[in-house]
């Protein structure tokens, strides 16, 4: 079963933050959210991680929100690079990563 | 540092034929991971290594069979292919269970006909 929802695709102009989102409201307490992404058809690459706080690094923000069922990855300012199949997933730090379907960003000039 | 790096990069195989997907890394990690993905699917996970010698089935495990003889490779093996394996195996790797740090190869491209 699914733990999380994502939009199957969403776009973007260059420049702008891109905002995506997703649902889980299922969640458990000792569970993280995770975000990949997939550029075309290369392996997946690790964005960023959280538990409950909310999360920066070079690539992207992660806002969790306080009850934890929802969060959203936000890419600050879009390149066409970014333009990729991104992935929610929800798990336990040790267990296997389970890929859903994910969100296609566009990102437009 | 080459990373994780999968042999070959594409392959066409006749119904029933036999072949062994390579994978190496080069970042002396003990686990190692094998993907498949499927048109327009996510990612779902065949087998897992967390060690040379140690090894335990994923979600979708039927038809493949995989060892670990040293932490560098972990081949997969298909031994009667079937057009339902027709699809994209990725290969990945970390340091420990931690899920953040999977490193990602650059995928086989397979076809069963």
């Amino acid at each position: 079963d699914a733990k999380t929802t994502q939009p199957p695709s969403m776009d973007c102009a260059e420049g702008r933050a891109a905002n995506l989102p997703c649902n889980h409201s299922t969640i458990s307490g000792n569970e993280y959210v995770y975000w990949y992404r997939q550029i075309h058809s290369q392996g997946p690459q690790y964005i960023i991680h959280g538990l409950k706080n909310n999360e920066t690094n070079e690539m992207a923000s992660l806002i969790i929100t306080e009850d934890r069922k929802s969060s959203t990855l936000i890419l600050p300012h879009a390149t066409l690079r970014d333009t990729a199949v991104y992935y929610c997933i929800v798990t336990r730090r040790s267990d296997k990563l389970i890929f859903g379907t994910g969100t296609r960003l566009q990102v437009f000039p | 540092n080459a990373g994780v790096t999968q042999t070959p990069k594409f392959r066409i195989l006749k119904i029933g034929q036999s072949m062994t997907l390579q994978c190496t890394q080069d970042m002396n990690h003990n686990y190692m991971y094998w993907y498949r993905q499927d048109p327009g699917m996510g990612l779902k996970l065949i087998y897992y290594s967390v060690g040379a010698g140690i090894t335990d089935k994923g979600e979708v495990p039927n038809g493949y069979n995989v060892s670990r003889s040293t932490t560098e490779d972990f081949p997969l093996r298909l031994e009667l292919a079937a057009p339902s394996q027709t699809s994209v195996y990725f290969c990945a790797s970390s340091y420990g269970d931690r899920n953040e740090k999977l490193f990602f190869g650059s995928g086989t491209q397979l076809s069963v006909l």
